[in-house]
């Protein structure tokens, strides 16, 4: 069973600081990693969808990294903002024939 | 594009009662699944499918029943609900890519519909 892990499941961090949060994978046979940004009340969003090892992608305030030979990603957000305030997931993809498979995500609070 | 429409947005059912919940998308994506989330769950795979007429179980299969006639639909059946089904459901659809050369394999999601059994 391919197992994609998050951590950590919850985080509140004060407005303006900045922070990051973990998605670990299975290393061997890596296709694609995706990030994705959930708001309450909403359907989940692609962030970022990522396929080589060393591959970092931004987007305004927020980056990822990819990590695929020790299975990590890294998702950072910088000068955290109220807007921020949402659930993160990350899916693996472990094979161009296979299924998405999500992580339980981070609920990250931003504190005013 | 409409993307991925789910409906009904909204239901409530009695406990035994069936119904169905259509997933439909434009994007003639090969990939399609149905999630449901529940509080501190995070997204559960319910059923997916690989393609026109496949169909497979994911890691809650258990009331479920689904069928992928057309590729652009993917229905979600409830033969006799439960309480323990009360939950939000997503669809979602995605392309898997054959050569290589399209890296877009992103999922898409619906509008989740809000399930209440009672």
């Amino acid at each position: 069973i391919l197992n994609v892990e998050q951590s950590p499941q919850s985080l509140h961090v004060q407005e303006g600081d900045s922070t990051n949060f973990t998605c670990s994978f299975p290393s061997s046979n890596f296709y694609a990693l995706h990030w994705y940004r959930w708001e309450t009340a909403k359907s989940p969003e692609a962030l970022f969808v990522m396929t080589l090892n060393g591959d970092e992608k931004k987007k305004g305030r927020i980056s990822a990294t990819l990590n695929t030979k020790e299975g990590y990603s890294y998702l950072y957000i910088k000068g955290s903002q109220p807007e921020d305030s949402a659930t993160y997931l990350c899916a693996f993809l472990g094979n161009r024939d296979d299924k998405i498979i999500f992580g339980k995500g981070t609920r990250l609070h931003i504190l005013p | 594009n409409a993307g991925v429409t789910q409906t009904p947005k909204f239901r409530v059912l009695k406990t035994g009662q069936s119904m169905t919940l259509l997933c439909a998308q434009d994007m003639n994506h090969e990939y399609m699944y149905w999630y449901r989330q529940d509080p501190g769950m995070g997204l559960r795979l319910i059923h997916y499918s690989v393609g026109e007429g496949t169909t497979a179980k994911g890691e809650v299969p258990d009331g479920y029943n689904v069928s992928r006639l057309k590729k652009q639909n993917f229905l979600l059946g409830l033969e006799s609900a439960a309480p323990s089904q009360t939950s939000v459901y997503f669809c979602a659809s995605s392309s898997q890519p054959s050569t290589g050369e399209n890296m877009n394999t992103e999922a898409f999601f619906g509008q989740g519909t809000r399930l209440t059994v009672v």
